[in-house]
């Protein structure tokens, strides 16, 4: 079945720091990719959705310019949080959406911000 | 009024019983409906999809939909202490916005020996 590799799996950064978070479709060509945050106890909340070789859209709420997004080709979509502080600690997924395959989400990114 | 609601729980159930889980949905131009199992710390796996009013059964789980209702539960049949975990109902939206899911805030259930 469809799989999307996200790294990396934790990650604990200083905060003013900037980290990247990777997700690449192993076996299909990922056309559209969702990126996720998740508080503990809480749902998915939808950040961004973007389609390979165009510009993410934002979420309401989500500022553009602190959560990078770049879907440059269709097996690779990368989100960097810049400039971290501790609030932006959170668990971040992302999902995959191609072809004939569903929704595949990505194993999480645990982000602590010290 | 929140766009998928699901009761938080926990709902708890003994081994061998069968667990419902209900989910209600406001955009009544929803086109795809989707449970989802997430073990904490973990992303979430599919578990059943559905697109069309009526049941649709796969092992241990079947999916209800009700679209007059706005109304998607899961029934999982002999439930197993494995299957304690958060469920969590998604839903896609109507045409332009289509694609998106957007999930309820999760039913955490416990199975108990």
């Amino acid at each position: 079945g469809a799989v999307v590799s996200q790294h990396p799996s934790r990650v604990i950064c200083k905060s003013g720091t900037s980290v990247k978070i990777e997700c690449r479709s192993l076996d299909f060509q990922a056309t559209t990719m969702f990126w996720y945050r998740q508080f503990p106890k809480k749902s998915l909340m939808l950040m961004a959705t973007s389609n390979e070789g165009s510009k993410a859209t934002y979420e309401q709420g989500v500022e553009k310019d602190k959560f990078l997004i770049n879907h440059a080709s269709l097996t690779l979509s990368t989100l960097t949080v810049t400039s971290a502080h501790p609030e932006d600690s959170s668990f971040y997924i992302c999902s995959a959406r191609g072809g004939s395959a569903g929704y595949t989400f990505g194993s999480g990114t645990r982000l602590t911000v010290v | 009024q929140k766009e998928v609601e699901q009761n938080s729980g926990p709902l708890s159930v003994p081994e061998g019983a069968i667990a419902s889980l209900n989910c209600t949905y406001s955009d009544r131009g929803s086109q795809s409906f989707f449970w989802y199992r997430q073990y904490s710390g973990k992303s979430p796996e599919l578990i059943m999809s559905i697109y069309s009013n009526g049941d649709k059964e796969d092992g241990r789980f079947t999916a209800q939909l009700n679209k007059a209702s706005q109304y998607v539960s899961l029934l999982i049949r002999d439930s197993q202490p494995s299957d304690s975990a958060t469920y969590l109902c998604a839903v896609t939206g109507r045409t332009g916005t289509a694609s998106k899911l957007t999930f309820g805030t999760g039913t955490r259930l416990q199975v108990t020996l």
